[in-house]
């Protein structure tokens, strides 16, 4: 299986900073990455496909980049609905496996 | 709009079955593959099974092959996991996720609210 690693594991931002978040993968997996949004108590929301390309409704303030082994998610200007948990999952091969999260939280 | 709602968690002794349900609406049910991720207390996400548009391929995680089933019915909109020979490291929410191509990328792109399955004596 694919193992997929992310740090950090958590971090503390302010409103209005732009925080990085990096996934990576134990083998090349092309652009077959995705980032999911989770809140506490809440099922996981889809942000991310394809590495870089925004789901409908994600505000541009999201961005993905990265291929083969190593991925970003940059989030620009946060906001405070964005602190939450993020997870990198990759779609390149079976068994799917996600990154173990990173959470955001206010500093 | 797209919901999925999962039914069937409850508290089950170690060795035991049960059978989770996802009741889907507000989409052609029978052209997504639908998968299932589960997620223990306080822990990450962790994904479980696939099961293609038609029934006829599935995938799982090395953790539940062998005990645990997904399977299901396009004439009612559900998908279902079978769970068998539980253990008590199966204690997790349970989410069922829409799978979605159509951008020509994978997206779990909808998710259910889960339902909580605790294995315990």
């Amino acid at each position: 299986a694919i193992l997929m690693t992310q740090s950090p594991s958590s971090l503390s931002a302010s409103v209005g900073d732009t925080v990085t978040i990096t996934c990576r993968a134990s083998q090349g997996i092309r652009n077959n990455l995705g980032w999911y949004q989770q809140k506490p108590g809440k099922a996981p929301k889809f942000l991310i496909y394809g590495e870089s390309n925004l789901q409908d409704g994600v505000p541009s303030r999201f961005s993905g980049s990265g291929s083969g082994t190593d991925f970003t998610l940059t989030i620009s200007s946060l906001q405070p609905e964005d602190f939450a948990t993020y997870y990198c999952l990759q779609d390149y091969n079976f068994p799917l496996t996600f990154g173990p999260g990173t959470k955001v939280d206010i500093k | 709009q797209v919901q999925l709602v999962e039914s069937g968690g409850g508290v089950v002794q170690p060795g035991r079955s049960l059978r989770l349900s996802c009741a889907a609406s507000g989409f052609m049910f029978s052209t997504y593959g639908m998968h299932w991720v589960r997620q223990a207390p306080g822990k990450g996400l962790e994904w479980v099974a696939v099961l293609s548009y038609d029934g006829t391929n599935q995938n799982y995680a090395d953790s539940v092959k062998g005990r645990f089933t997904i399977s299901r019915d396009n004439s009612k909109n559900r998908v279902y996991l079978e769970m068998d020979s539980l253990r008590p490291e199966d204690t997790a929410v349970y989410y069922c996720a829409r799978e979605d191509y159509s951008s020509g990328n994978f997206a779990a792109d909808h998710w259910g609210q889960g339902t909580l399955v605790s294995v315990s004596s």
